[in-house]
Parts: structure tokens; C-alpha cells; sequence
């Protein structure tokens, strides 16, 4: 089975240009989260989809961070303009359908993201 | 605000003993406990899950789990250098979200 795929692996760009990062989830899966890492903040949520509709964005950073979900197979996260303190592992995740709180999320290998 | 507490380490054990992981959860709500492991520069990769008070054995993994005293615990027999890493602690939010709140990992050394 394929799992989680990102791409691209790794971006470096400078501040102010926008970046695009992109995640197709495991097939039949419904929910669909994008994470942060950062070695000061740990793990953090920014937003999750189910079925194709966000659900929660309360983790978004700011207006400049947006996501979108056209279709069940592929999700983006956007940023514009990028700035330095973006600078993290971005991560997308996957889960089948909540039933009774017992579902996994399954995490793509991330994109290292580096604004100078 | 919701929270999952781990410590951080790093948590230094010689190679052969058994490695002890601890976490705490705020969200009396919460139904599911998941274990993901992280190694250095890689995503992090589910190990274990428990949802019912007690033990649950897999391997040389045990997670065990105490609604009662909100404690989650994950014990790793005969620890080997391959098992140094991050490990991250994630229980399900209330409500039935689908979200998982992630604690900030502790990290284990096994020297050997």
C-alpha cells in the first residue's frame, strides 16, 4: 500500500516568495491533517479536513498560512508571503473514518522547509 | 487547554534493560492512546495503540494505559541502540474530532 506522499521533500526559498507544499493521503482514508515541527514547539496541528472540508484551522499560524482539499486525493498548504520564523518540518497526515476514537494517523516522510 | 505531558529526557538506558516511557493527559474525554517513534530527521511512525485500561503487549513493546490516573505508559524490553529515538505520546481530543493531541516526546538513548 502507498502510504502518505509529500512533495517536495525539501524547499528552500527566499522571504516573501509563496510556497506551495502538497500531500496525497492513503486511498479511503477521510481525514487529513497538516502538522508543524519545530524543535521549540514540538508538534502542532494547523489545520484538518474531513471528507474534503476543514474542520478545524484554530492551528493556523496566520492569515498567510491557508489549505485547501479540491478532492479526496489531494490536500495543499499554502504560504504567502513566507518569512524566516516558517522555517520547519511540515507534515501531512492521514486517518480512516473516526469510529470510537481507535484510528491511527499515518504520517507522510514531511517537507524541511527553509525561508532565508 | 488541553494538554499531553511527556518528559523530555533524554532518557539514557544501557542496551538489554528494559526502557520506561511516561505520559500524562489532561482531557478526562479522551478514548484512544496512541505510541508513534520519531528517529532522528523522519516522520513519525505509529508503534503501538491502546484503548482499554491495562496492559497490551506487542512484541517487545508494552503500552499500558490508567483512565483513572490519566497515565499512559509505554515499556520497551531489552532495549537495543536501534530503538534510540523520539517517542511521542498522542491521545484522541474529546468529542470525537478525529484530532490527536501530541506531547513533546521524550527522547531515549540506548547505549551499548
Amino acid at each position: 500500500d502507498a502510504g502518505v506522499i509529500q512533495s517536495p521533500r525539501h524547499e528552500v526559498t527566499e522571504m516573501g516568495q509563496e510556497v506551495t507544499l502538497r500531500c496525497k493521503p492513503i486511498s479511503g482514508h477521510d481525514y487529513l491533517f497538516w502538522y508543524r515541527q519545530t524543535m521549540m514547539r514540538g508538534l502542532e496541528l494547523l489545520i484538518y479536513f474531513n471528507n474534503n472540508v476543514p474542520i478545524d484551522d484554530s492551528g493556523m499560524p496566520e492569515d498567510r498560512f491557508s489549505a485547501k482539499m479540491p478532492n479526496a486525493s489531494f490536500s495543499t498548504l499554502k504560504i504567502q508571503p513566507s518569512e524566516p520564523r516558517d522555517s520547519a518540518v511540515y507534515f501531512c497526515a492521514s486517518s480512516p473514518l473516526y469510529q470510537g476514537g481507535n484510528q491511527p494517523q499515518h504520517f507522510g516522510d514531511g517537507t524541511r522547509l527553509s525561508i532565508l | 487547554q488541553k494538554e499531553v505531558e511527556q518528559n523530555s529526557g533524554p532518557l539514557s538506558v544501557p542496551e538489554g534493560a528494559i526502557a520506561s516511557l511516561n505520559c500524562t493527559y489532561s482531557d478526562r474525554g479522551s478514548q484512544s492512546f496512541f505510541w508513534y517513534r520519531q528517529y532522528s530527521g523522519k516522520s513519525p511512525e505509529l508503534i503501538m495503540f491502546i484503548y482499554s485500561n491495562g496492559d497490551k503487549e506487542d512484541g517487545r513493546f508494552t503500552a499500558q494505559l490508567n483512565k483513572a490516573s490519566q497515565y499512559v505508559s509505554l515499556l520497551i524490553r531489552d532495549s537495543q541502540p536501534s530503538d534510540s529515538a523520539t517517542y511521542l505520546c498522542a491521545v484522541t481530543s474529546s468529542g470525537n474530532t478525529g484530532k490527536l493531541i501530541f506531547g513533546q516526546g521524550t527522547t531515549l538513548q540506548v547505549k551499548p
